[in-house]
């Protein structure tokens, strides 16, 4: 079965500091990873897409078929940047029905 | 533009009760979903209209859940008979057509006392 795992329910790190936040996914055909954030009493909303391959408020997140990760980085965390942030698989072919992650919270510390 | 609307914002109902949460997507978008975030958990999908199409509701925990959508434009998810276990953070998100990014509603918090 497709499954998507963030295996850290919290991150905390001071700002300044380099920040990763794990996601790995199973599933045999090619899917397409998204991470979606949620800032505080704000919607959840489209941070990035691994086809799009941009930098979106200095985040960053490559796509490793061969260990099936899609890991959310950014080299220098901002107090902005705490949040709840999600990773979702859409399967190949599908029409976009997600499967998410259970999330990180991301605390950045002044 | 305006965004995904959902109402109401939040719902508190007695056990056994059955309740309807509606939304309203972004006008145009031919894609609409239903996603479901209890507490301590992810998100859990559990809808999609697309258009005109047969909707995929291979999501739906049980038969007490059913969605329409009508006129390809506002859908309504409603719960019958609703158990404690049915609380949680009723999300709908729209987009273009399927497989597009998807654009959130600030969801429905339903509670089940």
């Amino acid at each position: 079965a497709q499954r998507v795992t963030q295996p850290e329910k919290l991150l905390s790190v001071f700002k300044g500091a380099p920040v990763e936040l794990k996601c790995n996914y199973s599933y045999s055909g090619s899917p397409e990873l998204f991470w979606y954030v949620q800032y505080s009493r704000q919607r959840l909303q489209l941070l990035l897409r691994h086809i799009s391959r941009e930098s979106i408020k200095g985040f960053t997140a490559d796509l490793n078929k061969g260990e099936t990760s899609f890991h959310l980085k950014k080299p220098f965390a901002q107090e902005e940047d705490s949040a709840m942030y999600y990773c979702a698989l859409n399967r190949s072919g599908n029409t976009g029905k997600l499967i998410f992650g259970q999330g990180t919270t991301l605390q950045v510390k002044p | 533009g305006a965004g995904v609307s959902q109402s109401p914002s939040n719902k508190v109902t007695e056990k056994g009760k059955d309740v309807e949460l509606r939304c309203d997507p972004i006008s145009g978008h031919t894609a609409l979903y239903w996603y479901r975030q209890s507490l301590g958990q992810g998100l859990e999908f559990l809808i999609y209209f697309q258009g005109n199409s047969a909707p995929d509701k291979s999501g739906l925990p049980s038969d007490r859940f059913s969605a329409e959508r009508t006129g390809g434009s506002v859908s309504t998810l409603t719960i019958q008979r609703t158990q404690q276990e049915d609380s949680a953070v009723y999300l709908c998100a729209s987009s273009r057509t399927g497989g597009q990014p998807q654009h959130f509603g600030d969801g429905t918090r339903l509670s089940i006392l």
